[in-house]
């Protein structure tokens, strides 16, 4: 499985767009890269799934350069509720059926007034 | 729509006690199960996972267990609780494709 590296805290303000990265040097061929957000004492939530170059959806857009050694999950205007911890995965692809995938410490995000 | 139900949502329990855990899944049929567990202050750990009744995987070594009498039924438990039992557990599910749903979860604490 794919090691990722991101960083561990963030800071925004309200409206800003706030970019978090991840590292992923050893991904492989089929692996897809998958953002998940978690607010306290709640499980993870689906925010994107990507495998290159670019998508977008209602809550956010994942951005994949060519190598695919690392991605951007950005998020536009973020407001209070945006506070949460976001993780990056990387591992089986879209049509694997099922996950072994285990999240790492992920990002917290603290977006103030 | 599909829904995942977990309970308890919290639970106290001394040491040597034994636990279960309940998830259940509507709206889909033959999911994959997962349990996950979180320690304060860390990632998810992923504990075990099922693609089928009675097709259990274990990830960690530790003194649970898990069972899938149903298809949209998994059970967390152990017979003995350890302090370092103690921590947020999660049961997800997914269909078809790795994008997770997870449940509200269960917080245990052991004394």
């Amino acid at each position: 499985l794919a090691k990722t590296t991101q960083p561990i805290s963030m800071d925004s303000y309200e409206g800003q767009e706030v970019n978090i990265t991840c590292s992923h040097n050893n991904i492989a061929t089929n692996d897809y890269i998958t953002w998940y957000q978690q607010f306290p004492s709640q499980g993870p939530r689906f925010i994107i799934q990507g495998y290159k170059t670019k998508v977008t959806n209602e809550v956010a857009s994942l951005f994949i350069p060519a190598d695919r050694k690392s991605s951007t999950l950005s998020l536009p205007r973020v407001s209070l509720s945006d506070t949460a911890v976001y993780y990056c995965l990387v591992g089986e692809g879209a049509d694997s059926g099922y996950s072994t995938l285990t999240f790492g410490k992920g990002t917290m995000l603290l977006v103030s007034p | 729509s599909q829904t995942i139900h977990q309970w308890p949502a919290t639970l106290v329990q001394p040491v040597g006690s034994p636990l279960s855990l309940e998830c259940t899944v509507e709206g889909t049929s033959n999911p994959n199960l997962y349990w996950y567990r979180q320690a304060a202050g860390r990632g998810l750990q992923l504990l075990f996972y099922s693609v089928g009744i009675g097709q259990i995987s274990s990830e960690v070594p530790q003194n649970l267990s898990a069972s899938r009498p149903q298809d949209r039924q998994f059970i967390l438990s152990s017979k003995k609780l350890l302090l370092s039992d103690s921590g947020f557990y999660l049961c997800a599910w997914s269909r078809v494709t790795n994008v997770l749903t997870f449940g509200a979860g269960s917080r245990l604490t052991v004394l």
